[in-house]
């Protein structure tokens, strides 16, 4: 069935590292795929999507780009803050009509240290 | 505009118990969707609503089932809780209709846990 696979954590990194969390998925057809980011005692913040292959989302610093060919949408930021610590969750949309179901990985702890 | 509203943040029951929550959406949102988060199990689908109609179920027992009313807001029940139904569950809003990106807004969470 449809998955979404990341890389295990934690992942801890110095402030002013460069911050790659890896997400692949599987799927027929092109659905859209989402970063969200939870904090400590809070739900999810939408982080990033992306809609169609190619595509490049981006926000507050942190960039993913859809790529069809290696079914993947790696999170990127070039330089963390202690802030960014937090759990980060890569999604795809089931299917590629009209669903509010979201298919989620497993989650990516971040820890940043100053 | 205000984010998704759930309440109550936190409950705590006793097996056998049933519960209810709510999930007050994003203005203007039609579709409601439902998340049980853990540990183990990271976060699942339970179901989501659109013109208070349920149009898509994840693989959970009869006990979970849900409603949404014709302002948009949800409710979940749970009946005849059990242990493992302790978690978070999360309520997410979007604008629903045709639209193909479908991204999701989530509220706090609901931390339900039962003794």
């Amino acid at each position: 069935g449809d998955s979404v696979t990341q890389m295990e954590g934690p992942v801890t990194l110095s402030e002013e590292a460069f911050l790659t969390i890896n997400c692949t998925y599987t799927a027929t057809g092109y659905p859209s795929l989402f970063w969200y980011v939870q904090y400590p005692g809070e739900g999810l913040q939408l982080l990033l999507k992306a809609t169609k292959a190619d595509d490049k989302g981006s926000n507050k610093g942190f960039e993913a780009t859809y790529r069809k060919e290696t079914t993947s949408f790696h999170l990127e930021k070039g330089s963390v803050q202690v802030s960014d610590s937090a759990v980060y969750f890569c999604a795809r949309q089931e299917g590629s009509g009209n669903t509010g179901k979201l298919i989620f990985g497993q989650g990516t702890t971040l820890q940043v240290k100053p | 505009k205000a984010g998704v509203t759930q309440t109550p943040r936190y409950l705590i029951k006793t097996r056998g118990q049933q519960v209810t929550l709510s999930c007050s959406p994003i203005s203007g949102h039609r579709s409601v969707s439902w998340y049980q988060q853990t540990p183990g199990q990271g976060l699942q689908f339970l179901f989501e609503y659109f013109s208070e109609t349920q149009r898509n179920k994840g693989n959970f027992p009869g006990r979970f089932s849900g409603r949404q009313f014709s302002n948009s807001r949800s409710e979940m029940n749970v009946s005849t809780l059990e242990l493992g139904d302790s978690a978070l569950y999360l309520c997410a809003s979007s604008i629903g209709g045709t639209t193909s990106s479908y991204e999701q807004y989530f509220g706090p969470g609901t931390r339900l846990t039962v003794t």
